[in-house]
């Protein structure tokens, strides 16, 4: 199993452009999510979704748009990147057990910095 | 209501010292909470987790303390070693609700010195 993967790992964009980020997970999990990193700031949902087809707005949702379309997968979307989108992005998929205990499985993570 | 408040921010201890972590949270519906342990350029993993019907969890050299009526809970790291330098995030949430997320704290970045 690969787990939780990312594509891209870096990029650069320039203020405006826009780009998807892409999750997939082999796990069958219901649940994704998508974080941001900043230093000093933990994590910080951005969306999320809690099956195919569903999607939900995290903590920091503007300027970032999602999309479910088949269970594995999970893209995050920059219309027009802003310098503040600057970040490390991660990837999570979790599942729920019988007990109700669930474990977040990140991917690697994105390096996006916008000039 | 939904913060989960860490401290320290940054720790710094020598080899074979205990580095303690604190976690505080407000919410009483919480019932689970796991610690999740980020080594540089790699995605966050959980390390351990425990739910409020024990005051403490122990794998390894890792140990969960939980005050339920103080809403705390701590990481404690008996005989550290260099190999556990990491970011360490606690988190809680209410497990089993569908629509619910988990809430992390901000990180403490640990150095264990040689």
């Amino acid at each position: 199993n690969a787990g939780v993967t990312q594509t891209p790992k870096f990029r650069v964009l320039k203020t405006g452009q826009s780009m998807t980020l892409l999750c997939a997970q082999d796990m069958n999990h219901e649940y994704m999510y998508w974080y941001r990193q900043d230093p000093g700031m933990g994590l910080r949902l951005i969306h999320y979704s809690v099956g195919e087809g569903t999607t939900a707005k995290g903590e920091v949702p503007d300027g970032y748009n999602v999309s479910r379309l088949k269970k594995q997968n999970f893209l995050l979307g920059l219309e027009s990147a802003a310098p503040s989108q600057t970040s490390v992005y991660f990837c999570a998929s979790s599942y729920v057990e019988a007990g109700g205990l669930y474990e977040q499985y990140f991917g690697p993570g994105t390096r996006l910095t916008v000039t | 209501q939904q913060q989960v408040k860490q401290s320290p921010q940054s720790l710094i201890v020598q080899k074979g010292g205990i580095p303690i972590i604190n976690c505080a949270y407000e919410n009483t519906a919480f019932d689970y909470f796991p610690w999740y342990q980020q080594f540089p350029g790699k995605g966050p993993a959980l390390l351990i987790a425990i739910r409020p019907d024990v005051s403490e969890k122990k794998e390894g050299r890792f140990t969960i303390s939980f005050n339920k009526s103080a809403k705390q809970f701590s990481l404690h790291i008996m005989d550290s070693q260099p190999g556990d330098s990491a970011t360490y995030f606690c988190a809680a949430s209410r497990c089993g609700n569908r629509d619910d997320k988990i809430i992390f704290g901000k990180g403490t970045r640990l150095h264990i010195l040689p």
